[in-house]
């Protein structure tokens, strides 16, 4: 009973370098999140996504992007990282209750932790 | 913007004592408001949810409560285990804009034997 799956758990990207994360969850959810934890901050969204094939802009979208090619996989990109992205990076999954969204439990991966040199 | 308050950000009790931590959210349009534990380098977990409909929640010896017109949550802790260690973090789904929680900063619980 795997749930929510990170890969990696940590990683040291130089400045102007690529990456990408992987989300994988394994409980047939509809929604997916990319949130990014950072010091004295609430975790905040970055993008997230209603189903396969779909994604949409969160809080802090900017110099991210995101992709949802199947069901359980959710990615985030890093085209050229930067020192501010320093951060944890969750992803999340949870159900959807049609009618009875005040029921909508998010469940949450271990986290990867990027550092931006 | 929905923002959300927790206070206080640490907290240290003696190991069998009962204890309150606050969270406040400043926008009342809320479907739901969760509890969620988070330990040193791992991930959330979702302690207690409470609908918005609903007052409180309880689970083993963690109750939740919800005045939403005040726009305050509190969760009790009875007979403090050092096991419950940790940073306690609560969130809100709006009934507004993007499907996502709206965080506090936490509060750092120890716990002492």
């Amino acid at each position: 009973n795997a749930g929510v799956t990170q890969t990696p758990k940590f990683r040291v990207l130089k400045t102007g370098q690529s990456m990408t994360l992987l989300c994988a969850q394994d409980m047939n959810h509809e929604y997916m999140y990319w949130y990014r934890q950072d010091p004295g901050m609430g975790l905040r969204l970055i993008h997230y996504s209603v189903g396969e094939g779909t994604t949409a802009k969160g809080e802090v979208p900017d110099g991210y992007n995101v992709s949802r090619l199947k069901k359980q996989n959710f990615l985030l990109g890093l085209e050229s990282a930067a020192p501010s992205q320093t951060s944890v990076y969750f992803c999340a999954s949870s159900y959807v209750l049609v009618g009875l969204v005040g029921k909508n439990i998010q469940y949450f991966g271990a986290g990867t932790r990027l550092s931006v040199l | 913007k929905q923002e959300v308050t927790q206070i206080p950000a640490a907290l240290s009790v003696p190991e069998g004592e009962n204890l309150v931590l606050n969270c406040s959210f400043t926008d009342s349009a809320i479907y739901n408001l969760q509890w969620f534990r988070q330990d040193p380098g791992k991930g959330l977990t979702s302690l207690l949810l409470i609908q918005s409909s609903q007052r409180e929640q309880t689970s083993g010896r963690l109750n939740a409560s919800l005045d939403k017109s005040s726009g305050r949550s509190t969760l009790y802790i009875a007979a403090s285990q050092p096991g419950d260690s940790a940073t306690y973090l609560c969130a809100v789904r709006p009934q507004t804009g993007a499907n996502n929680l709206f965080f506090g900063t936490g509060t750092r619980l120890t716990v002492i034997p």
